[in-house]
């Protein structure tokens, strides 16, 4: 199985802060990343597929970019609405596997 | 827009079977696959498997011994069985639409663009 590692586990920053959180695989897979975001309570939501295509209605604040084995995704400017856990998800090859996740909390 | 609602028993013994349904609306079921995704409590996302509407099933190889997913296309729901649980099937359950996309040379990639609201399933004795 292809495994996926994120960083940080957990960040903390201000509203208006450049947040970076990246995801790397054991193996290239390519572009074939998305990101989810889960806010407390609900399920994930996904915000990007092939490494940086945004999906429908997500901000533009939101971007993604890698290929190979490393990936970022950022916020340009953090929102309080941005509150939850991000996680990375590779689709190069079954079975799908999920990175454990970011945590971002809002100073 | 699809929605995706689920529903199932919420508390096994172990060895029980564990079976969700998730029934689709807002879409017509056509042309897509259909997931079950579980994440343990405090942790990550683990595929479990898909199914799409012809019966086609993909399953994770470490639980492919124990898990049927199956699909009723009369009633537009999809069911996970995950035979013998225990402790460690303990996680809240979602159902999933999967998104694919193609690459180059036509291969399939797969990620999960509508999901249902989740069922907490815990194995306890």
């Amino acid at each position: 199985d292809i495994q996926m590692t994120q960083s940080p586990s957990s960040v903390s920053a201000s509203v208006g802060d450049r947040v970076t959180i990246t995801c790397r695989a054991s193996q290239d897979i390519g572009t074939w990343l998305a990101w989810y975001q889960q806010k407390p309570g609900k399920a994930p939501k996904l915000l990007m597929s092939s490494s940086s295509k945004l999906q429908k209605g997500v901000p533009s604040r939101f971007s993604g970019s890698g290929s190979g084995t490393d990936f970022t995704l950022t916020i340009s400017s953090l929102q309080p609405e941005d509150l939850a856990t991000y996680f990375c998800q590779q689709a190069n090859s079954l079975p799908y596997t999920f990175g454990l996740g970011t945590k971002l909390e809002i100073k | 827009q699809v929605q995706l609602q689920q529903w199932g028993a919420g508390l096994l013994k172990p060895s029980d079977t564990l079976s969700l349904t998730c029934a689709i609306s807002g879409e017509s079921p056509s042309g897509y696959f259909w997931s079950w995704i579980r994440q343990p409590p405090g942790t990550g996302l683990e595929w479990i498997g898909d199914i799409n509407l012809s019966g086609g099933t993909n399953y994770n190889p470490s639980l492919k011994s124990r898990v049927t997913i199956s699909i009723d296309r009369s009633k537009n729901q999809f069911s996970l069985n995950l035979t013998s649980v225990t402790a460690a099937d303990t996680a809240l359950y979602y159902c999933a639409r999967v998104l694919v996309t193609y690459g180059g040379i036509g291969v399939p990639y797969n990620w999960f663009d509508a999901w249902g609201q989740g069922t907490l399933v815990t194995v306890s004795s």
